[in-house]
């Protein structure tokens, strides 16, 4: 079967770096994208892996290794805003097919 | 740019009545989705479609039926409701190409007593 594993929740100060690991075993793969969800509100694409590595943005960066199965998104210099549910998904074909992991909710405190 | 509309955003439903949720993008994209979020289980697929007049199911198919008779619009219909379909309904549009992401609509909520 498919499997998307992730943290349930996870709490940080306001400044703190915070990781948040991502596990998969999928039938196919063709690239791991992480999604910010504020309570209430849609999902916003936030970065996208589909090589080994690391992709920085901002303060956001997103580390993959295919082999593994393994996905990794890194919040740096957290703010209360970045208070969200962050969604990890594979694109599992090229159909445009997703399948999403169940959310890690990360909780900035002061 | 309105990006992807869905319609109604709320809405309450007796067991046994039927409902469409309106989707509509205007970015020209290809690939349509409905996904419905539960608490603890994230997001399913419910159906897709990679172009006009496509469809197929997804993850969780039983009880939903959709139409995408126009490129801009994928429409999602439930025959019967059921309790069981409470839930937040999400549709999301894409492009294959070397991005790839999904956009989302605001999202539905539905509730069926």
């Amino acid at each position: 079967g498919q499997n998307i594993d992730q943290p349930t929740e996870m709490t940080a100060t306001e400044g703190a770096i915070v990781q948040i690991n991502c596990t998969y075993q999928t039938s196919g793969f063709n690239g791991l994208f992480w999604y910010q969800q504020h309570a209430g509100e849609a999902p916003t694409f936030l970065s996208y892996n589909v090589l080994d590595g690391l992709e920085e943005k901002g303060r956001f960066s997103s580390f993959l290794s295919r082999s593994k199965g393994y996905s990794y998104l890194l919040l740096k210099e957290l703010q209360m805003k970045d208070s969200a549910s962050y969604l990890c998904a594979v694109l599992t074909d090229s159909w445009g097919k997703f399948q999403f992991g169940a959310g890690t909710q990360v909780v900035v405190t002061p | 740019n309105a990006g992807v509309t869905q319609t109604p955003k709320f809405r309450v439903l007796k067991t046994g009545q039927s409902m469409t949720l309106l989707c509509a993008q205007d970015m020209n994209h290809e690939y349509m989705y409905w996904y419905r979020q539960d608490p603890g289980m994230g997001l399913r697929l419910i159906h897709y479609s990679v172009g006009e007049g496509t469809t197929a199911k997804g993850e969780v198919p039983d009880g939903y039926n959709v139409s995408r008779l126009k490129k801009q619009n994928f429409l999602l219909g439930l025959e019967s409701a059921a309790p069981s379909q409470t839930s937040v309904y999400f549709c999301a549009s894409s492009n294959w190409d070397s991005s790839a992401e999904a956009f989302f609509g605001q999202g539905t909520r539905l509730t069926v007593v």
